[in-house]
C-alpha cells in the first residue's frame, strides 16, 4: 500500500482566485492521478501525472484551468484556476501500485469557492 | 465508454445483518474492479481488488466477487456493524490506468 497526504486539507476561496493542492506520497510512484468529486456525485478523473512528461487530461478538463506539476516520484500539485463556485468540490490524489494497478487515495482537499 | 451502475443507491440495516451491495458495468474488457469505502467527507479507503482472471476475493467480513460475463461484481458484508456505515464505490479498470466509479451505496447500519 501507499501513505498519501494532501494539503491543505480544506479551503475556502473567493471566486476568480487560484488554489495549489499538494499530494505526497510516502514512496516512489509511477502513476499519480488527479480526481474531482463534485457534492452528491461520484468520482471523476481529471488528469494522470507522469513524472518527466506532460500530464494527460480526460475530456472536459484543459491545462490552462488545471495546471499540473509533477516534480518527482513523490509529489505532484494541482492547481485550480481562476476558480468559480462550480469548482467547489473534493478533489482526491491517488496512486497506482506497478505490481497490481491497485489504486490508493489521499484524504482528498475539500474546496469551497464563494 | 464503460458505464458502471450501483444498486441500490442507499441501505440501511440493523446491525448484525448480512448484506450485499451490487455494481454492474456494460464493457466486459476489464483489467481490474476495486471497491472502495469513503466515509463522510474524507478519502477513499480501498477494500478490495480483483484481477479481471479472479472470481472472488475475501478480506475479514468483506468477499467480493467478479463475473465479468455478465458485468456484475457484489460486495458481501456479514455480520455488519454501525461502524461500517460508509458509502461503498465501485470501481473499474480497462486498458489504462484510468478507475471508472460507480456513484455508490450509502450504507448505514443501524445499532
Amino acid at each position: 500500500s501507499a501513505v498519501i497526504s494532501q494539503k491543505p486539507s480544506r479551503d475556502i476561496c473567493q471566486r476568480g482566485t487560484s488554489l495549489t493542492i499538494q499530494c505526497q506520497v510516502d514512496s516512489q510512484v509511477t502513476m499519480m492521478f488527479w480526481y474531482r468529486q463534485q457534492p452528491g456525485q461520484s468520482l471523476t478523473l481529471i488528469a494522470t501525472a507522469n513524472q518527466g512528461s506532460e500530464a494527460t487530461y480526460e475530456s472536459g478538463f484543459v491545462i490552462d484551468k488545471f495546471p499540473i506539476s509533477r516534480p518527482n516520484l513523490t509529489f505532484s500539485t494541482l492547481t485550480v484556476s481562476n476558480m468559480s463556485p462550480e469548482d467547489s468540490s473534493i478533489y482526491l490524489c491517488s496512486v497506482a501500485t506497478v505490481s497490481y494497478n491497485e489504486q490508493f487515495f489521499g484524504p482528498g482537499t475539500r474546496l469551497t469557492v464563494l | 465508454k464503460q458505464e458502471v451502475t450501483q444498486i441500490p443507491a442507499a441501505l440501511s440495516v440493523p446491525e448484525g445483518e448480512n448484506l450485499v451491495l451490487n455494481c454492474s458495468f456494460t464493457d466486459s474488457a476489464i483489467y481490474n474492479l476495486q471497491w472502495f469505502r469513503q466515509d463522510p467527507g474524507k478519502g477513499l479507503t480501498s477494500l478490495l481488488l480483483i484481477q479481471s482472471s479472479q472470481r472472488e476475493q475475501t478480506s475479514g467480513r468483506l468477499n467480493a466477487s467478479l463475473d465479468k460475463s455478465s458485468g456484475r461484481s457484489t460486495l458481501y458484508i456479514a455480520a455488519s456493524q454501525p461502524g461500517d456505515s460508509a458509502t461503498y464505490l465501485c470501481a473499474l479498470q480497462g486498458g489504462s490506468e484510468k478507475l471508472v466509479f460507480g456513484k455508490g451505496t450509502k450504507l448505514t447500519v443501524n445499532p
